[in-house]
C-alpha cells in the first residue's frame, strides 16, 4: 500500500500568487517525520521543509510552510507569493520511527510538478 | 567541502553486465541510502544502511547489491538480474543527531542500458 500519496501530478500557477501541494501519508508509528524536497530540472535534490510528528506548530521555512493536519494525516507544503525559479518536481517524504533504529528509513512520493506561469 | 560524491554521472552498459555505482559521503553520517527515479514514479528506495556492516532491503531490491564496509562509502551494484535498469540513481545520507534527520543527496547517476 502507497505510503505517501501525492495527488497533483501536474500544477499550474500564475506567478505571485500562492500555491498548495497536497500530501497525505499512512502510518501507525506515533513516531514520524515528514519532508519536502525540491528537485529543479538539473536533478539535483533540495531540502525545503521538516515537521516532527510531536510538533505542536506547523513548521514554516521562508516563503515555505507546512500545514500539517495529524487527525487528516496530511502534511501539505504552502508557497507564498510563487516565483518563476520555484518550477519544479517536489516530493513529499516521511520516515517511520525517530531515524536510528535498523528499520527506520525515509519514503518518498511520486511527486508534483509545478509550473510557475510569468 | 562536505558533501556526497557520486560516480560516474553518467554510465552505458550492455544488457548482461553488471555495474558498481559509488557513492562516498565526508559528512560523517551514519545512515546511506539508494534510491532510483523513473519519470512518474518518484524516489523508490532501494537499499538503506543505518550503521556499517549491516543494511536493509528498501522496496526494490531485486537485481541490485550493496556493501556497507565503510562508514563513508555505499556502493550499489545493479547486476544482469535487473530487469529495467535503466534510471536516474540517487544516493543519499543522513544523520540521526540532527532535529530533523533529513536526507542529502549526491548529484546522481544516470545508467543507461543499450
Amino acid at each position: 500500500a502507497q505510503k505517501i500519496t501525492q495527488t497533483q501530478p501536474g500544477m499550474f500557477v500564475q506567478e505571485k500568487e500562492a500555491v498548495t501541494l497536497d500530501c497525505t501519508y499512512d502510518t501507525s508509528d506515533p513516531s514520524y517525520g515528514l519532508f519536502w524536497y525540491k528537485q529543479p530540472s538539473s536533478g539535483e535534490m533540495i531540502f525545503l521543509i521538516y515537521q516532527g510528528s510531536y510538533d505542536q506548530q506547523n513548521a514554516t521555512e521562508g516563503r515555505y510552510s507546512l500545514n500539517f493536519q495529524k487527525a487528516r494525516k496530511s502534511a501539505n507544503l504552502v508557497i507564498s507569493a510563487s516565483q518563476l525559479g520555484d518550477s519544479a518536481m517536489y516530493f513529499c517524504a516521511m520516515r517511520e520511527g525517530l531515524g536510528w533504529n535498523r528499520d527506520d528509513k525515509i519514503i518518498f512520493g511520486k511527486g508534483t510538478r509545478l509550473h510557475i506561469l510569468p | 567541502d562536505g558533501g556526497i560524491t557520486q560516480s560516474p554521472k553518467y554510465l552505458f552498459r550492455k544488457e548482461g553486465q553488471n555495474v558498481t555505482l559509488s557513492c562516498e559521503q565526508n559528512l560523517n553520517h551514519d545512515a546511506m541510502y539508494w534510491y532510483r527515479q523513473d519519470p512518474g514514479q518518484g524516489l523508490r528506495l532501494i537499499y538503506y544502511s543505518q550503521i556499517v556492516n549491516d543494511f536493509q532491503k528498501g522496496d526494490i531490491a531485486e537485481g541490485y547489491s550493496v556493501s556497507r564496509e565503510k562508514k563513508e562509502s555505499f556502493p550499489l551494484t545493479v547486476t544482469s538480474a535487473q530487469k529495467n535498469p535503466t534510471a536516474f540513481y540517487l544516493c543519499a545520507s543522513s544523520n540521526w543527531g540532527t532535529n530533523t534527520g533529513e536526507l542529502f543527496f549526491g548529484e546522481g547517476s544516470r545508467l543507461t542500458v543499450l
